[in-house]
């Protein structure tokens, strides 16, 4: 199984900081890599799909990059509505389809 | 609008089974493929099983193969997995989401509120 793996776990930040997330696989898997937000009690959103594919409506502020392991998701100026936990997740593989441990971004 | 509406978690003992929906609308249910996904309290995400539009091709996570089950009804815009032989561990949120695949690039892009397993004696 492809295994990916987040860092870091938590990071706290100010509103308007630059926020970067990174997300290492365990294989080369391409750009099928994907981004989710998820706050609390909701379900999972989709930011960014195929590596650095913005999901329709999400703002532009968010960014992705990256190819074959190593991948980065990028906020350039934190909103308040950000605050929240990010997963990254692998589709190279159709099953099974893993997820990164996830992000937590907290207030500073 | 895509709407997915979970339904049929709750309280369970270990060992007993539980079957869960999935109702769907706003899109045409029948030709998207479809995967659960489930969140333990305080923990991350893990998916764990897929279907295609046609159900002639499911997957499953190591965790849950053999006890669990997918499936789906075209005709009523459903999707379900059926769990048996429930333990503690699978004590879980349960997401289904909408696999959307795009030129072969996979992603779930609009999932469900979630519905509630507990497991617990």
């Amino acid at each position: 199984d492809i295994q990916m793996t987040q860092s870091p776990s938590s990071l706290s930040a100010s509103v308007g900081d630059r926020v970067t997330i990174t997300c290492r696989a365990s294989q080369s898997i391409s750009t099928y890599l994907n981004w989710y937000q998820q706050k609390p009690g909701k379900a999972p959103k989709l930011l960014i799909y195929a590596a650095s594919s913005l999901q329709s409506g999400v703002p532009s502020r968010f960014s992705g990059s990256g190819s074959g392991t190593d991948f980065t998701l990028t906020i350039s100026s934190l909103q308040p509505e950000d605050f929240a936990t990010y997963y990254c997740q692998q589709s190279y593989s159709v099953s099974p389809r893993t997820f990164g441990q996830g992000t937590k971004v907290e207030i500073k | 609008e895509v709407q997915l509406v979970e339904s049929g978690g709750g309280l369970v003992q270990p060992g007993q089974s539980l079957r869960l929906s999935c109702a769907a609308s706003g899109f045409t249910f029948s030709n998207f493929e479809m995967s659960w996904v489930r969140q333990a309290p305080g923990r991350g995400l893990e998916w764990l099983s897929y279907i295609n539009s046609g159900a002639d091709t499911v997957y499953y996570a190591d965790s849950v193969k053999g006890r669990f089950t997918i499936s789906r009804d075209n005709a009523k815009n459903s999707l379900y997995l059926q769990m048996n032989y429930l333990r503690p561990e699978d004590t879980a949120v349960y997401y289904c989401a909408r696999d959307l695949n795009s030129w072969s690039v996979y992603y779930f892009d609009y999932w469900g509120q979630g519905t509630l397993v507990t497991v617990s004696s």
